[in-house]
């Protein structure tokens, strides 16, 4: 099984920098993906990592470390419209199958 | 290119009854996989079908199932409604098996009573 925690809540304001971070713990990590998702839409995929370091993609960055189960996600230059819920997943391998768990979301308020 | 297209939008049940949700996905993409969403339990797979053949297996009981088509639409099933159920039941699209670049459509929201 797995098991992934993020903050449920965070504030930030306009222009900042926000770093949201995921643990996890899983028996066959085969990678870890973020996705974006505004009230009341699909969530969207952001980034994806399967090794250690850093994976930068405009104003979005995430990093992972394997052996510490962690992962953070960097938006820079923070906008309004980044309010939105943020969902860190991680995909397990067992036995040949792929099963991607979600955590429960960090909520991300952007105030001017 | 459309995007996940899931039909229908809104739904209103009562508990016993059964519910067929829609996916069609994304031009060429081959693997659609189903995930509930609750503001209690977050997003949870339920099952991955690729090439007509479920791949992949959630925890959720046996009363919740899935087929697809060989133009890669899928279908998922609901019987014998609990309250439990209601839930924002979301398909998502990807080219290959097993990836975790998914794309999602807008979701059908079920509502039990």
């Amino acid at each position: 099984g797995q098991n992934i925690d993020q903050p449920t809540e965070m504030t930030a304001t306009e222009g900042a920098i926000v770093q949201i971070n995921c643990t996890y713990q899983t028996s066959g990590f085969n990678g870890l993906f973020w996705y974006q998702q505004h009230a009341g839409e699909a969530p969207t995929f952001l980034s994806y990592n399967v090794l250690d370091g850093l994976e930068e993609k405009g104003r979005f960055s995430s990093f992972l470390s394997r052996s510490k189960g962690y992962s953070y996600l960097l938006l820079k230059e923070l906008q309004m419209k980044d309010s939105a819920s943020y969902l860190c997943a991680v995909r397990d391998e067992t036995g040949g199958s792929y099963i991607p768990t979600f955590g429960r979301g960090t909520s991300l308020i952007v105030h001017p | 290119k459309a995007g996940v297209t899931q039909t229908p939008r809104y739904l209103i049940k009562t508990r016993g009854q059964q519910v067929t949700l829609s996916c069609s996905p994304i031009s060429g993409h081959r693997s659609v996989s189903w995930y509930q969403q609750t503001p209690g339990q977050g997003l949870q797979f339920l099952f991955e079908y690729f090439s007509e053949t479920q791949r992949n297996k959630g925890n959720f009981p046996g009363r919740f199932s899935g087929r697809q088509f060989s133009n890669s639409r899928s279908e998922m099933n609901v019987s014998t409604l609990e309250l439990g159920d209601s839930a924002l039941y979301l398909c998502a699209s990807s080219e290959r098996q097993g990836t975790g670049e998914l794309f999602f459509g807008e979701g059908s929201r079920l509502t039990v009573l």
